[in-house]
């Protein structure tokens, strides 16, 4: 069936350091790919999503890749500061004209960013 | 502009019993996700409305079912609970002409005792 893979489940770093997620998909007719970022006791907040048409999309300090062949997409978090700190999940789906795509989770990372 | 809202915030029932949750989604958006996060995982999709009908169910059983409305706003009930259906429950809209972007509801907290 429908799976996502993240890695790793925890990531420390320092402050000013890079942060990359990895993910891998089971699905090779998924198109849609986005991350949401989940605070403690909050609601998952879309930060950035990339469409399988494309292979990379900047949006400031982040930044996600995907690798179509592969079945990989990743997020990466250049110069991290401390409000960073939360778990991210990645994503896939299916998107038809006809629907919006259900979404297919990863387990989350918890991203600890050091002062 | 208001966001997606949930209501309740925090509900405790006991076993056996009913419950019904409620979403409202964004302006602009007609499709209403919902899904299910346990403690330390990710969300698992439960199913999705457009036009007041279940277009798509993930693997959850017949007890949960769900409904909505003319104004797009959205139920999850759910019936004969057990201990397993603690969790956090959320829901998603997506804008019109089935939009590809999800945007989350700050989730309703079901505890079952």
């Amino acid at each position: 069936g429908e799976n996502v893979e993240q890695h790793p489940s925890t990531l420390s770093v320092q402050e000013g350091d890079s942060a990359v997620i990895k993910c891998t998909y089971s699905d090779s007719a998924s198109n849609y790919f986005p991350w949401y970022k989940q605070e403690l006791g909050k609601r998952p907040q879309l930060i950035i999503d990339i469409r399988s048409n494309v292979g990379e999309k900047k949006d400031q300090r982040i930044a996600v890749t995907l690798n179509k062949t592969a079945k990989h997409f990743s997020l990466h978090i250049t110069e991290t500061q401390p409000e960073d700190s939360a778990v991210y999940f990645c994503a896939a789906s299916l998107k038809r004209s006809s629907n919006t795509g259900k979404l297919i989770f990863g387990q989350g990372t918890t991203l600890q960013v050091k002062p | 502009d208001a966001g997606v809202t949930q209501s309740p915030t925090h509900l405790i029932k006991t076993r056996g019993q009913q419950v019904t949750l409620r979403c409202s989604p964004k302006s602009g958006h007609d499709t209403v996700s919902w899904y299910q996060q346990a403690l330390g995982q990710g969300p698992q999709f439960i199913f999705q409305y457009y036009e007041e009908e279940e277009r798509q169910r993930g693997n959850f059983p017949d007890r949960f079912s769900g409904h909505q409305f003319p104004n797009y706003s959205s139920e999850l009930n759910v019936n004969a609970l057990l201990l397993g259906d603690s969790a956090l429950y959320l829901c998603a809209s997506s804008p019109l002409s089935h939009g590809s972007e999800q945007y989350f509801g700050p989730g309703t907290r079901l505890t079952v005792t």
